[in-house]
């Protein structure tokens, strides 16, 4: 059964600071891996998607990066804003289906101070 | 209106009530997601349609029932529900089925049952 962990739980960083957040999951056999941001009281908005085949994505101040046989997928944010300040999910897509089955983690609390 | 909206936002229910959630999306998707998030735990995909059809039943008791009249409207019926089903109920919409395919989330419906 496939299982996703991100680490850290929360983080609190000063604005301008560059962060990671990390992702890993427990079986490599994966068909793409999702970052999404949850703001409260609001739905999920993804934000980047990588596929099995590739080893980053880029937008703006984002960066995701994967790599699949070790389990693992970095989220980079660039210069943090105040505005960035949200729940952080990571989603993988084990695939084996005709539809997307996303098997999420628990999220990262981003909270960027002014 | 544009995206996924979710009606009602919020939702207090006893346990002998019944009460049904609603999700309609405005992309012109075929497939349509219910996932539950619930407190310290990640998000859980419950059903999945395709068409129309239901394509996944992840397992859910039979006190959630969904029904999809259409490819825009998705519904998850609800009677004689437990406290512990208490949680965010989200509605998801992708262009079709496939595994590659990007989920578009609604804002959710906050439920607490009494």
């Amino acid at each position: 059964k496939q299982e996703v962990t991100q680490i850290p739980a929360a983080l609190s960083v000063p604005e301008g600071e560059n962060l990671v957040l990390n992702c890993s999951f427990t079986d490599s056999a994966i068909y793409n891996l999702q970052w999404f941001r949850q703001d409260p009281g609001k739905g999920l908005t993804s934000l980047l998607l990588i596929q099995s085949s590739q080893r980053e994505q880029t937008s703006g101040r984002l960066n995701a990066s994967l790599d699949k046989s070790s389990g693992r997928s970095t989220l980079y944010i660039a210069a943090s804003q105040p505005g960035d300040s949200a729940t952080y999910l990571c989603a993988v897509n084990a695939g084996g289906t005709s539809y997307g089955k996303l098997t999420f983690g628990q999220g990262t609390i981003l909270t960027v101070h002014p | 209106e544009t995206g996924v909206t979710q009606t009602p936002r919020h939702l207090v229910m006893g346990m002998t009530n019944k009460k049904s959630l609603k999700c309609e999306q405005h992309l012109g998707h075929n497939a349509m997601y219910w996932y539950k998030q619930s407190a310290k735990k990640p998000l859980e995909l419950m059903f999945v349609y395709s068409l129309e059809e239901r394509v996944e039943n992840n397992s859910v008791p039979s006190r959630f029932s969904p029904e999809c009249p259409n490819s825009s409207h998705l519904f998850l019926h609800l009677h004689t529900l437990q406290p512990e089903d208490s949680a965010l109920y989200l509605c998801a919409s992708s262009q079709e089925q496939g595994a590659w395919e990007t989920q578009y989330f609604g804002p959710g419906t906050r439920l607490l049952v009494l």
